[in-house]
């Protein structure tokens, strides 16, 4: 069966320090892979996607991923943190046979001044 | 950019009764998704809707219900709700249902059970 997971439960880092959550996943075939970002109390906000192509993905507030089969890997990256990052970060496969995401149980970041 | 619209945003109910949540996807997607968000956890799967016909069914009991209706907005029905029913509800829509689709999301609605 498909599954992630996400060994850091808690990191926290300085404002300006670079980051990178750990995500990896289970799966029998080219995974759909996602990351989202939930900040308290909020929804889960799509931050990037991997689909096929490129192992490199870029998205929104300049985090980027890299997709490695041979680790099975998908981490997440941020050059500098900024204090508006800390949140509840979440890796999640698309179920091969279902409709479903299958999610991580979640990194929660902490950024310090 | 309109987003997913779910209500209410927080919803307070004692054990046994009932709940209607709702959700309002994004313009022109047709598949729903519903996840339940416990305490401290990640979302788990209940049930999906495409073109009004249920697509998918994942951990949902058998005490909850939902559709999706002719204008593509769904409900999901809880009944003799129990204390562990508390948690964040989150409604995600997406244009169609081709693998790998991505599955945009609501703010949730937060139920508490008392």
């Amino acid at each position: 069966a498909q599954s992630v997971t996400q060994p850091d439960i808690h990191i926290t880092v300085s404002e300006g320090a670079s980051l990178e959550l750990r995500c990896n996943y289970s799966y029998g075939a080219t995974p759909y892979l996602f990351w989202y970002v939930q900040s308290p109390g909020q929804g889960l906000q799509l931050l990037l996607k991997y689909f096929s192509g490129d192992t490199l993905v870029q998205g929104i507030k300049g985090f980027e991923a890299e997709f490695k089969r041979s680790q099975s890997s998908f981490n997440l990256r941020k050059p500098s943190v900024h204090w508006s990052d800390a949140a509840e970060y979440f890796c999640a496969v698309g179920d091969y046979n279902t409709d479903k995401l299958i999610f991580g149980t979640g990194t929660r970041l902490q950024v310090f001044p | 950019a309109a987003g997913v619209i779910q209500s209410p945003r927080h919803l307070i109910k004692e054990k046994r009764e009932t709940a209607t949540l709702k959700c309002y996807p994004i313009p022109r997607h047709d598949t729903v998704y519903w996840y339940q968000q416990g305490p401290g956890q990640d979302p788990q799967f209940l049930i999906s809707f495409y073109e009004k016909m249920q697509s998918d069914k994942g951990s949902i009991p058998d005490r909850f219900s939902a559709q999706q209706f002719s204008d593509y907005h769904s409900e999901l029905n809880m009944s003799s709700l129990e204390l562990g029913d508390s948690a964040l509800y989150f409604c995600a829509s997406s244009p169609g249902r081709a693998k790998g689709e991505t599955q945009y999301f609501g703010p949730g609605t937060r139920l508490l059970v008392l």
